[in-house]
């Protein structure tokens, strides 16, 4: 199975911070790689897929890079409703597999 | 608008059986392949299972392979997920999402998500 390291695990910012979250595979993955934002109570939401894409309706402050072992995940001003978790999701092999998560905190 | 709600979530002894379904509207249903994925209290997100958009593939977590059981009704707009043999590391919130792929036996990201159903396992 693939095996997804976010970093950091936990993240403390503040408004208008940039910030970025990184995300290792434990093999290629070419560009197989979805992000995911989860607020508490709520089901995850579909930020970026094919590693850099942005989903219809994201606002443009995030933004995905990388390909094979490497992606990152950048939030270039952080608002006040994106203090959230966040995941990775490797989408080139089954068993499907998500990285641990990122607690992004004030 | 696309919607995804799931039901049958509640509280379970160990060893004994139930049986989740997603009802889907606001979309093609019988286009896109399905997938269910869980998340036990305070724990991240944890891929369980997948079936094409015509039941003809189907792939699982090797935690749940041998007891759970993914399939979908596409008469009825409807996933579902029967869980056997069921283990106190079950207890979890299960979501159902829609796969991005459609029209084909193909697999991409999740790009719509139902708010989930509580299983809880305990004697």
């Amino acid at each position: 199975d693939i095996q997804l390291t976010q970093s950091p695990s936990f993240l403390s910012a503040s408004v208008g911070d940039r910030v970025t979250i990184t995300c290792r595979a434990s093999q290629d993955i070419s560009s197989y790689l979805a992000w995911y934002q989860q607020k508490p109570g709520k089901a995850p939401k579909l930020l970026i897929y094919s590693a850099s894409t942005l989903q219809s309706g994201v606002p443009s402050r995030f933004s995905g890079s990388g390909s094979g072992t490497e992606f990152t995940l950048t939030i270039s001003s952080l608002q006040s409703e994106d203090f959230a978790t966040y995941y990775c999701q490797q989408l080139n092999t089954f068993p499907r597999t998500f990285g641990q998560g990122t607690k992004l905190e004030i | 608008q696309v919607q995804l709600v799931e039901s049958g979530g509640g509280v379970v002894q160990p060893g004994r059986s139930l049986r989740l379904s997603c009802a889907a509207s606001g979309f093609t249903f019988s286009n896109y392949a399905m997938h269910w994925v869980r998340q036990a209290p305070g724990k991240g997100l944890d891929w369980v299972a997948v079936i094409s958009y015509d039941g003809s593939n189907k792939y699982y977590a090797d935690s749940v392979k041998g007891r759970f059981t993914i399939s979908r009704d596409n008469s009825k707009n409807t996933l579902y997920l029967q869980m056997n043999s069921l283990e106190t590391e079950d207890t979890a919130v299960y979501y159902c999402a829609r796969d991005r792929c459609s029209g084909g036996v193909c697999f991409s990201h999740f790009d719509y998500w139902g708010q989930g159903t509580l299983v809880t396992v305990s004697s």
